[in-house]
């Protein structure tokens, strides 16, 4: 069975800070697809970065980065400078043969001003 | 622009009711998808559909029903409320070629069973 793991609940940083999320997962596919959403307090579900198993070259967007390992099942998000409109629940999710995605549990991250 | 769309927004009904969540997208996905959002949960796999006239159950689909009868809609249905099942939903939609393609996802509907 596919799992996702986002050990970090909630998180809360001053404004400027670099922050990571943590996401772990464990699936038998080996071929996958991992995925982090953001979540902002308006509700809606807004797509960040999908990365195939194949591919473990991190990725920079901005102030946004990622850190894709399969040696140790991770695929951890960094905000760099962080800043208050980065307030939301991130999402880390993975999907294999069947299409579906499984989520993680989210991280609640508060920036604060 | 192509989009997602859920109806209603905010729903509240009783108990032992029937209730239908509406989803229409125009992206031309085969593929869409609907999740219950709760507090702790993340996001959970209801039903889903790979093209028309096929369905699928997910995790959590005791007591949900979905049809799919063209491409662009995928009703949920809730056959008999339960207090159990006050959540937000969401639909979501993917293309169907491979599985690499993110799912997009409409705004969610807030469903309370009183």
């Amino acid at each position: 069975a596919q799992k996702v793991t986002q050990a970090q609940t909630e998180i809360s940083v001053v404004e400027k800070e670099d922050v990571t999320l943590d996401c772990v997962y464990e699936t038998r596919d080996t071929t996958y697809y991992l995925f982090w959403y953001k979540q902002p307090p308006s509700g809606e579900l807004v797509f960040l970065i999908r990365r195939n198993s194949f591919d473990e070259q991190n990725e920079i967007s901005g102030r946004y980065s990622w850190n894709f390992q399969k040696s140790t099942s991770s695929f951890n998000f960094t905000i760099t400078a962080s800043q208050v409109v980065d307030s939301a629940v991130y999402f880390c999710a993975l999907t294999g043969g069947a299409q579906k995605l499984v989520f993680g549990q989210g991280t609640r991250l508060t920036i604060n001003p | 622009d192509a989009e997602i769309t859920q109806s209603p927004r905010h729903k509240i009904t009783e108990t032992g009711r029937q209730v239908t969540l509406a989803c229409h997208q125009t992206w031309n996905h085969n593929n869409m998808f609907w999740y219950r959002q709760d507090l702790g949960h993340g996001l959970r796999l209801i039903h889903y559909s790979y093209g028309v006239q096929d369905t699928n159950k997910g995790e959590v689909s005791d007591g949900y029903s979905v049809s799919r009868s063209n491409t662009e809609d995928l009703p949920l249905t809730l056959e008999s409320a339960a207090s159990s099942q006050t959540s937000v939903y969401f639909c979501a939609s993917s293309e169907s070629i491979g599985y690499r393609h993110e799912q997009y996802f409409g705004p969610g509907t807030r469903l309370t069973v009183t």
